[in-house]
């Protein structure tokens, strides 16, 4: 899987928008482009995933930029339960059939009450 | 089904001693995934499983650890002479056949401490 860029922390304040953004820009043209969170002492969560287009589910948005070298991960009301390490991850076929994950250090979100 | 399932959730051991963990992933799927996670990193890819054949294995993955998926269904995770530098969360992950555009379903972990 290529590599990504996130900021190592984010502080949201209770109730308001959270923006995550992350770089990509060796992605290859058949990376998806998907997000797992994990809070503490938990596995990794599934949150989205996308390819080209926006995506929206019931956890968050994803927005891709239109050279897809970045995307940012919407959360539109920051609850004290979204805190957690927020991982971008680019998969893509890594031989074998195994298309693994291929994690990074993730973005620390904090949630202010 | 109550999502992927992992046991023990804890183990401390001695070093030297070996130990066993197990992971038992959503029934319908076929792609079963082995990661370690140590303090404050991502969780690292140790090694793969698409039904019971062992298809891929990171450089992570010494000759002390073992991993096997008999019947396509439950997988173990064997380290053998555990060393301190074992200690790290083991987690186990499964998904349905697919590409790139599947997700993986996590268990809650087993956090292995070796004294």
């Amino acid at each position: 899987d290529a590599k990504t860029t996130q900021p190592n922390s984010m502080e949201s304040n209770e109730e308001e928008p959270v923006h995550l953004p992350c770089n990509h820009s060796t992605i290859s043209g058949t990376d998806y482009i998907h997000w797992y969170r994990q809070l503490p002492s938990q596995g990794p969560e599934y949150v989205i995933h996308g390819l080209t287009s926006n995506v929206n589910n019931r956890m968050a948005s994803l927005a891709i930029a239109e050279d897809r070298k970045s995307s940012t991960l919407i959360l539109h009301r920051a609850t004290l339960r979204d805190a957690a390490v927020y991982y971008c991850i680019l998969r893509g076929y890594s031989g074998a059939g195994s298309y693994q994950l291929t994690f990074g250090k993730g973005t620390k979100l904090s949630v202010i009450p | 089904d109550t999502g992927v399932s992992q046991d023990p959730r804890h183990k401390i051991t001695k070093r030297g001693q070996n130990v066993t963990f197990r992971c038992d992933p959503i029934s319908e799927h076929n792609r079963l995934y082995w990661y370690r996670q140590t303090l404050g990193q991502g969780p690292e890819f140790l090694t793969y499983f698409q039904n019971e054949a062992q298809l891929e294995k990171s450089r992570l993955l010494s000759d002390r650890f073992s991993a096997e998926r008999p019947k396509g269904s439950f997988s173990t995770l064997e380290i053998q002479r555990t060393e301190q530098g074992d200690s790290a969360m083991y987690l186990c992950a499964s998904s349905y056949m697919g590409g790139s555009n599947t997700e993986a379903f996590f268990g809650q972990g087993t956090r292995l401490t070796v004294v």
